[in-house]
């Protein structure tokens, strides 16, 4: 079974702070690893995936196969990354998606 | 280019009814998806056509689910009859090689 927890609900930072959303899988295979946002009155869109390695806005996620985790990460907050995020995983040979509750991050001025 | 669309954006019925969801996904993409997101949970996988043909149906809650995808173009999913937990968003997307394109979702509320 494959399952994806993001511990918070809900991240309040201020601007210029750094952001961490945690993001915990559990899979006996190699999975990839992605995050998805939601911005207000917008659709859900792939933010990053970890086989890409990119930086997107300024967000990194590194996975860490040890610690089975793919926290996603900022320097410095802007209000709008003011969001819904989701981190996701794709089993082997599955194409579907698992994701994880979401973690709201609420950016204030 | 259009992304994936879906109809209605917000259904409201009385338990029992029956709802019909559509959704048309981006031209070309033979993989279509639908998820659901019920208050405060998680995104739930529900099922996974490739063309016409149900490649995963592994997340659909019970058989008041149909979904079909008849012609390899367009989606419907089918609630009937209607209960009160199957109310939340229902995604639909689309995806051809890797990245998941994601509808706008329809909000099912059962009353």
């Amino acid at each position: 079974a494959q399952r994806v927890t993001q511990p918070e609900k809900l991240l309040s930072v201020f601007k210029g702070a750094p952001v961490e959303l945690k993001c915990n899988y559990s899979y006996s295979g190699s999975p990839e690893l992605f995050w998805y946002v939601q911005y207000s009155r917008q659709r859900l869109q792939l933010l990053l995936r970890h086989i890409s390695r990119e930086s997107i806005k300024g967000f990194t996620a590194d996975l860490n196969k040890g610690e089975t985790s793919f926290h996603l990460k900022k320097p410095f907050a802007q209000e709008e990354d003011s969001a819904m995020y989701y981190c996701a995983l794709r089993g082997t040979g599955r194409r579907a998606l698992t994701f994880g509750s979401g973690t709201r991050l609420q950016v204030q001025p | 280019e259009a992304g994936v669309t879906q109809f209605p954006s917000h259904s409201v019925i009385e338990k029992g009814q029956t709802v019909t969801l559509r959704c048309d996904p981006i031209s070309g993409h033979d993989n279509l998806y639908w998820y659901r997101r019920v208050m405060g949970k998680e995104i739930k996988f529900l099922l996974h056509f490739v063309k016409e043909s149900k490649q995963d149906e592994s997340g659909m809650p019970n058989n008041r689910f149909l979904a079909e995808r008849t012609g390899g173009t367009y989606s419907t999913l089918k609630v009937q009859p209607a209960e009160l937990e199957d109310s939340g968003v229902y995604f639909c997307a689309s995806s051809q090689t890797g990245e998941l394109f994601f509808g706008e979702g329809s909000r099912l509320t059962v009353l």
